[in-house]
């Protein structure tokens, strides 16, 4: 059965740094792509970035690039994602979702359970 | 504001169809396919409908999705009380290199 966890979610100062976890299991991580997904209340779901199996095809989307960093490390089958210059408007939940498929053709096959980053003095 | 499109809120009762709609342009919905998800309350995004029109095993037929040019469709025939639930469209962006979302609609069976 594929389970995607995440971890790493809490209340962090503005400007503040966090770093999620993503731990997947029940299937080949190295063979898939992954994304971060974030949901607000006001703004539905927002996607936040890719990374292609092998780490070498990375987007963001432009509301945290320069400020996020995605990655990933097949051998712990884990995702990562380092938020950097945190923002009041960061605040969300943020899922870890496996790709099927190539980008243009693909899509969200799995979600994990998703963890609350709240950015707030 | 979401790049795709849709109502914020649908409506039927048992037994009715019901369709949701989700506009788009020619770099998402009018050059790549599209995808639909339902996230019941407090719970996770979860796979719908993909490329297009294909159903993931485990999801009833009642649901059928079909695209147009940069417009695309969810139907849900014979309503049921535990359709009730936000669904949202997605689509890959070509020029922004991302996938982008609908704003969702809230479905209400009555």
């Amino acid at each position: 059965e594929v389970q995607l966890v995440e971890s790493g979610g809490g209340l962090v100062q503005p400007g503040g740094s966090l770093r999620l976890s993503c731990a997947a299991s029940g299937f080949t991580f190295n063979t898939y792509s992954m994304n971060w997904v974030r949901q607000t209340p006001k703004k539905g779901l927002e996607w936040v970035s890719f990374i292609d199996s092998i780490s070498s095809t990375i987007y963001y989307a432009d509301s945290v690039k320069g400020r996020f960093t995605i990655s990933r490390d097949n051998a712990k089958s884990s995702l990562y994602l380092q938020m950097n210059s945190l923002r009041a408007e960061d605040t969300a939940v943020y899922y870890c979702a496996r790709q099927t498929g190539y980008y243009r053709i693909g899509y969200f096959q799995h979600w994990g359970p998703g963890t609350l980053v709240t950015v707030s003095s | 504001q979401s790049v795709l499109t849709q109502p914020p809120s649908a409506s039927g009762t048992p037994g009715q169809r019901v369709t949701i709609s989700c506009s788009g342009s020619s770099s998402n919905i009018g050059s790549n396919t599209v995808n639909w998800y339902q996230q019941l309350p407090g719970t996770a995004p979860k796979l719908l409908i993909y490329t297009n029109n294909q159903r993931p095993s485990g999801v009833p037929d009642r649901f059928s999705g079909s695209k147009s040019g940069t417009s695309a469709s969810l139907a849900i025939s014979g309503l049921q009380s535990e359709d009730e639930a936000d669904y949202y469209c997605a689509a890959w962006h070509d020029s922004l290199s991302g996938w982008v979302f609908g704003g969702g609609t809230k479905l209400t069976v009555l």
